[in-house]
């Protein structure tokens, strides 16, 4: 199975990139990587998702390196309303299994 | 409006009560998602449906019980509720015919079981 691992938590400030790093090293050869966002009282919306190297959209990058037992979602410039948990999402046989996700804080 | 939609948005049930939990999509999405989500915490995946008549098990699905007579539609049911099925739940869909795809989820149902 391709279970997943985040951090719990990170921190940053207005302005600054952030990366949120996960670990999936059973990660079947036909497996995408998708990275969703939820803000509280929500559903999560999907934000990126990639095979292997790069992936870029008006959000978000997604890198993914050549053993792809991990991947790095980039969030460019973080604002406050970017304050929300992440989920990294990898196929998990015939089921779609999240991990605990990262809670991103975005201050002043 | 095309899209996913859950009702209720709340529910107060008593222990022991059956209660259903509606999910209905538009976009004739093939598979078809129930997560539960308890405070503070991550995702858990209870059933899940590939098609119309296809069911199968998630993470944790004791005590609940899905069917999906029309592509569209994909309730669940508590068939006892316990306090321990307080949560929020979330249904979702898949654009893809194939599982790994783009999910598209609905606003989720609050329950709260006394």
């Amino acid at each position: 199975l391709a279970k997943t691992t985040q951090p719990i938590s990170m921190d940053s400030y207005e302005g600054q990139e952030v990366n949120i790093t996960c670990s999936h090293n059973n990660i079947a050869t036909n497996d995408y990587i998708t990275w969703y966002q939820q803000f509280p009282s929500q559903g999560p919306r999907f934000i990126i998702q990639g095979y292997k190297t790069k992936v870029t959209n008006e959000v978000a990058s997604l890198f993914i390196p050549a053993d792809r037992k991990s991947s790095t979602l980039s969030l460019p410039r973080v604002s406050l309303s970017d304050t929300a948990v992440y989920y990294c999402l990898v196929p998990s046989s015939d089921m779609l299994t999240f991990g605990g996700g990262t809670r991103l804080m975005v201050k002043p | 409006d095309a899209g996913i939609t859950q009702s209720p948005r709340y529910k107060i049930t008593e222990t022991g009560r059956q209660v259903t939990l509606m999910c209905h999509q538009t976009w004739s999405h093939s598979y078809m998602f129930w997560y539960r989500q308890d405070l503070g915490h991550g995702l858990r995946l209870i059933y899940y449906s590939a098609a119309a008549d296809i069911t199968d098990k998630g993470e944790v699905p004791d005590g609940y019980v899905v069917s999906r007579s029309k592509t569209e539609n994909f309730p669940l049911t508590l068939e006892s509720a316990t306090r321990s099925q307080t949560s929020v739940y979330f249904c979702a869909s898949s654009e893809s015919d194939r599982v790994v795809e783009k999910l598209f989820f609905g606003s989720g149902t609050q329950l709260s079981v006394l």
